[in-house]
């Protein structure tokens, strides 16, 4: 069944330091992969997508991720961290039909940013 | 453009009782989805309608029903409610293609005693 992993739950960072949040899927054909960010008390906003293409992907805000299909991954970095950045980030990979859904969504990963 | 809008934001409800939220897309977006937040469970995806029809379905009891109006606009129907329900609920639209974003709206969040 498909899957998406995102194995660090917490991760706290100095404002300036740079980011990398993980994120590993489990698909059997080329899947669409998506970055979405959460503020408390708000939806999801769309941080970036790959669909196909160039692996590199940049997104908004200054992030941008890297497809990897040896890795079955797809980080998302920041070079830069600001205070604002504290969110929960929730990676996705994008199904079309089947019992699974639209969207499989791992289950996050929180950022805290120490100034 | 306006977004997403969910009503209502916030719910209290009772076990046994019955519930439904309101989802209005994107205006020109004919594909609605729903998700359920919890954090124990994380996303899981609900249902999703395009054109007035239930296109997929994800993995929750017959208790969770929706339904998607003519003008796109979509209601969520949970009857019966148990304490595992409490949730926050939140709604996606697209224009209905593979390759098409999701945009959310900022949710309805459901308490049940």
């Amino acid at each position: 069944a498909q899957s998406v992993t995102q194995p660090d739950i917490h991760i706290t960072v100095s404002e300036g330091a740079s980011l990398e949040l993980r994120c590993n899927y489990s698909y059997g054909a080329t899947p669409y992969l998506f970055w979405y960010v959460q503020s408390p008390g708000q939806g999801l906003q769309l941080l970036l997508k790959y669909f196909s293409g160039d692996t590199l992907v940049q997104g908004i805000k200054g992030f941008e991720a890297e497809f990897k299909r040896s890795q079955s991954s797809f980080n998302l970095r920041k070079p830069s961290v600001h205070w604002s950045d504290a969110a929960e980030y929730f990676c996705a990979v994008g199904i079309y039909g089947g019992s699974q859904g639209n969207l499989i969504f791992g289950k996050g990963t929180k950022l805290s940013v120490k100034p | 453009k306006a977004g997403v809008t969910q009503t209502p934001r916030y719910l209290i409800k009772t076990r046994g009782q019955q519930v439904t939220l309101s989802c209005s897309p994107i205006s020109g977006h004919r594909s609605v989805s729903w998700y359920q937040q919890t954090p124990g469970q994380g996303l899981q995806f609900l249902f999703e309608y395009f054109s007035e029809t239930q296109r997929n379905k994800g993995n929750f009891p017959g208790r969770f029903s929706g339904r998607q109006f003519s003008n796109s606009r979509s209601e969520m129907n949970v009857s019966t409610l148990e304490l595992g329900d409490s949730a926050l609920y939140l709604c996606a639209s697209s224009l209905g293609n593979e390759k098409d974003t999701q945009y959310f709206g900022p949710g309805t969040r459901l308490t049940v005693l």
